[in-house]
Parts: C-alpha cells; structure tokens; sequence
C-alpha cells in the first residue's frame, strides 16, 4: 500500500501570495492532520480533521485553513504568506490515535 | 513552561554505546505516547508506542510513568544508522500529537 503522499514536495512563493498544499492519506485511514516544522524544532500541530470535519486546531493564524474531501484527501491554503512561513509542512495520517500516525515526506515550502 | 519537553542534546556516542533520551509532559490528560526518529531534511518515522508497562523492540525500550508525567528511550549497541534526531510525542485523548523539540544523536565510529 502507498503511505501518505504530499505535493508539491517543494515550493517557492513570495510574499503576500497565497499557497495550497495537498495530501492523500494511507488507504483506509480517515484521520488527517497537518504540521508544521521550522528547522531545529519539533512539528507544530495546525489542524485535524477526521471524515470531513475539523477536529482541532492549533495556535495558527486565520490565513491558514484547511478541508477535507471525501475521499480523504487533503487540501491546507495559507493566504498573505510571510517570511516566517517558510517551513516543512508535513500531513499525517492515522487509523487509529492509538497506533501512531504515519508523516508524508512534507512539502518544503519556502517564502521569499 | 512547554507541554513537552526533551534532553537539548546532541548526544554524541560512540558505536555499541548505551544512551538514553529523556521527555517530561505537562499535561496530565495525556493518554497516548510515542517516540519518532527523524533523519536530516526527512519525515519523522514512528519508532515505538510507549505502554505503561514498558516495552521493548529490539535494541530500544521505552518506559513510561504517568505519576512522574516522564518518558524515556533506552538505545542498545548503537549502530551509526540509529543518529537521527529522536522526538517524543504525547497525545491527550481525542487530540492532537503533541511533539517534543526532539533530542540529536550522532553515533560515531
């Protein structure tokens, strides 16, 4: 089975422009969650959503948003992008939050 | 004070040395708990969940104490492809993961 997979895998925008990453979940998991991780910490939780709706949300601003479709996949937008989103955006998916949850490579966005 | 936090590190060991990375967590809710690796420039990888009676995979163990709010990682006979960066996550039940800053390790020769 593929594990999760994100695209694009890396990414340059410009200030003030605005960004859509994507996601498709492991086969069967209907829980996603997105991350992000600036070099030399650990990932940041932005948002979960697990069949369609939103189940949580991290210390973000309102530019970043996100959905679910219904085939599971993924979509996070980020408008008016600053320098300081410039990070590694990871999506994760999970069967259960017993078990973990499994990263995608992460699309490296970068803001210039 | 940081829901999770971890050793600074880097741990620098030498090949077939014992080391162990240590983790605390604040929130007392916390109902589940894991260890990743994450290589340079990579995802992180889960490595193991972590059970209230300890468990062991291999070369590694992780222990867990819940009245402490303590997590720990135990490497065995390290190899010098377990230098990765180690992250310790905990999750209050029905949220989000919750990551540590994560703690380096280089094995060397």
């Amino acid at each position: 089975d593929a594990g999760v997979t994100q695209s694009p895998t890396h990414l340059i925008k410009t200030r003030g422009q605005q960004v859509t990453l994507r996601c498709s979940p492991i086969s069967g998991h209907k829980s996603v969650s997105w991350y992000q991780q600036v070099l030399g910490q650990g990932p940041q939780f932005i948002f979960q959503y697990y069949e369609k709706e939103e189940r949580g949300r991290g210390n973000f601003p309102d530019r970043f948003s996100a959905r679910q479709f219904p085939n599971y996949s993924s979509e996070l937008n980020v408008n008016a992008l600053l320098l300081g989103d410039s990070a590694l955006y990871l999506c994760a998916s999970s069967r259960d939050r017993e078990f973990g949850a499994f990263f995608g490579q992460g699309t490296r966005l970068t803001v210039v | 004070r940081k829901e999770v936090e971890q050793d600074p590190g880097p741990f620098n060991v030498p090949e077939g040395a014992t080391v162990a990375f240590n983790c605390t967590y604040s929130n007392s809710a916390s109902q589940s708990f894991f260890w990743y690796r994450q290589d340079c420039r990579k995802e992180p990888k889960l490595l193991m969940s972590v059970y209230s009676s300890g468990n062991e995979d291999g070369r590694f163990t992780a222990q867990l104490n819940r009245a402490s709010q303590y997590i720990s990682l135990l490497i065995r006979d390290s190899k010098l492809s377990d230098s990765a960066t180690y992250l310790c996550v905990v999750s209050p039940y029905g949220q989000n993961f919750v990551f540590g800053p994560g703690t380096r390790l280089s094995v060397l020769p």
